[in-house]
């Protein structure tokens, strides 16, 4: 029962470089998200898709961009990585009923660092 | 935008003891949620409460949704080394989905065998 799964969960990038985190979710949800973490900040919103087919941006989606391949598969794309971009991403997923009722389900994370 | 406040950042308790923590805000909130994020893992939800001052329990967890609607707390009963983690409290507004979760800054919790 894999829930959200994301890779890499690793890596390390030179400022100026392009990378995408993949996330997939087994669970039929339709809604999906991409958050980043940062010590004392809790976690920020970057990009959502309500559903397949849409994306919108949340409260810090400069330097980033995403992708709905698919039901399962949310896609989130740094173009040229910046110092400020090191951080932890989750995605997460929600049901429609669920989204509603604000409880997500998370995947395991990705931590990047870019020097 | 709205914010919530978290307290205590960080707490250092010996096993068996009991553990609180709160989550204010200057807004009123409809859903009041409590997540935990062991290391190395993503955050799992622990209680949802929906309704002004809802108390609900999970095992040894037991949060409160603040008649004000604009605090939330969580109490840990006779801690365990497992519940070693970050706790993150998020609110709702009504009729706003999951995307306009705001969330704490989180508690992370220290246990001492």
């Amino acid at each position: 029962n894999a829930g959200v799964t994301q890779t890499p969960k690793f890596q390390v990038l030179k400022t100026g470089q392009s990378m995408t985190l993949q996330c997939a979710q087994d669970m039929n949800h339709n809604s999906m998200y991409w958050y980043r973490q940062d010590p004392g900040m809790g976690l920020r919103l970057i990009y959502y898709s309500a559903s397949e087919g849409t994306t919108d941006k949340g409260e810090v989606p400069n330097g980033y961009n995403v992708s709905r391949l698919n039901k399962r598969e949310f896609s989130l794309r740094l173009e040229s990585a910046a110092p400020s971009q090191t951080s932890v991403y989750f995605c997460a997923s929600s049901e429609a009923r669920d989204r509603a009722r604000g409880e997500l389900f998370f995947g395991e994370g990705s931590r990047l660092t870019v020097l | 935008g709205q914010q919530l406040n978290q307290s205590p950042q960080s707490m250092f308790i010996q096993e068996g003891e009991d553990v609180s923590m709160n989550c204010t805000s200057s807004s009123i909130f409809n859903t009041w949620l409590w997540y935990k994020q062991e290391p190395g893992e993503g955050p799992v939800l622990l209680i949802a409460l929906y309704k002004a001052g809802e108390l609900t329990s999970n095992g040894r967890l037991t949060a409160q949704f603040g008649i004000t609607r604009k605090d939330s707390f969580l109490n840990i009963s006779a801690s365990i080394p497992s519940d070693v983690g970050i706790y993150f409290c998020a609110g709702q507004s009504f009729g706003q989905g999951a995307q306009k979760l705001v969330f704490g800054q989180g508690t992370r919790l220290t246990i001492n065998p």
